[in-house]
């Protein structure tokens, strides 16, 4: 089956930088997306790691190690408008689904 | 370019009720993924289906709740004597194509309340 941990909350500045841990465990690794979801709206994808390393995207990189069961996401000039949940997700080994960690809660005060 | 379709957005039925949730995918996706949030938690996978079949149902309670996708016309979610506890927010999502590199794209949420 697939586990997967993130942080409950993260509080930042504006302007500034913050890192968002994702540690997963999967029988059979298929890839790992990264959503964020404004409260109250639908989950809106940022970004899908398959291959080792960073994928950069504006003011949103992704990084990957596939060894270490490990992912963050960064996010860079942090913005009010940042105040979200992002979600960590890996599908399940037949492929149906994504299966999602609880989110981790980003707030992104003045 | 209509995203994933889905109504009502907002529903409130009595204990023992039914709920009906339609979920129209986007333009060229025929896969459909049905998700229940519960507040303070995550996104809970519920059942995934193609045109006239369901393929996976593996995150579906046995009995009150079951879903459809017809040949014709939206995706339906339907749950039966509704109870306090399926009081949630309800995401289909849908997806080009099955595989696990296929991101889905989800609709904007029905949220259930019972009272």
């Amino acid at each position: 089956g697939q586990n997967i941990d993130q942080p409950t909350e993260m509080t930042a500045t504006e302007g500034a930088i913050v890192q968002i841990n994702c540690t997963y465990q999967t029988s059979g690794f298929n890839g790992l997306f990264w959503y964020q979801q404004h409260a109250g709206e639908a989950p809106t994808f940022l970004s899908y790691n398959v291959l080792d390393g960073l994928e950069e995207k504006g003011r949103f990189s992704s990084f990957l190690s596939r060894s270490k069961g490990y992912s963050y996401l960064l996010l860079k000039e942090l913005q009010m408008k940042d105040s979200a949940s992002y979600l960590c997700a890996v599908p399940n080994q037949a492929g149906t689904a994504l299966i999602f960690g609880k989110g981790t809660t980003l707030s992104v005060s003045s | 370019n209509a995203g994933v379709m889905q109504n009502p957005r907002h529903l409130v039925r009595r204990r023992g009720q039914e709920a009906r949730l339609r979920c129209s995918p986007m333009k060229g996706h025929s896969h459909v993924y049905w998700y229940r949030q519960l507040p303070e938690e995550g996104l809970k996978f519920m059942v995934y289906l193609q045109k006239e079949n369901i393929i996976d149902e593996s995150g579906m309670p046995k009995e009150r709740f079951s879903a459809e996708f017809p040949k014709e016309g939206p995706s339906i979610l339907r749950i039966q004597q509704v109870v306090r506890g399926d009081s949630a927010a309800y995401f289909c999502a849908s997806s080009p194509a099955r595989g696990s590199g296929n991101t889905i794209y989800f609709g904007e949420g029905s949220w259930l309340t019972v009272v």
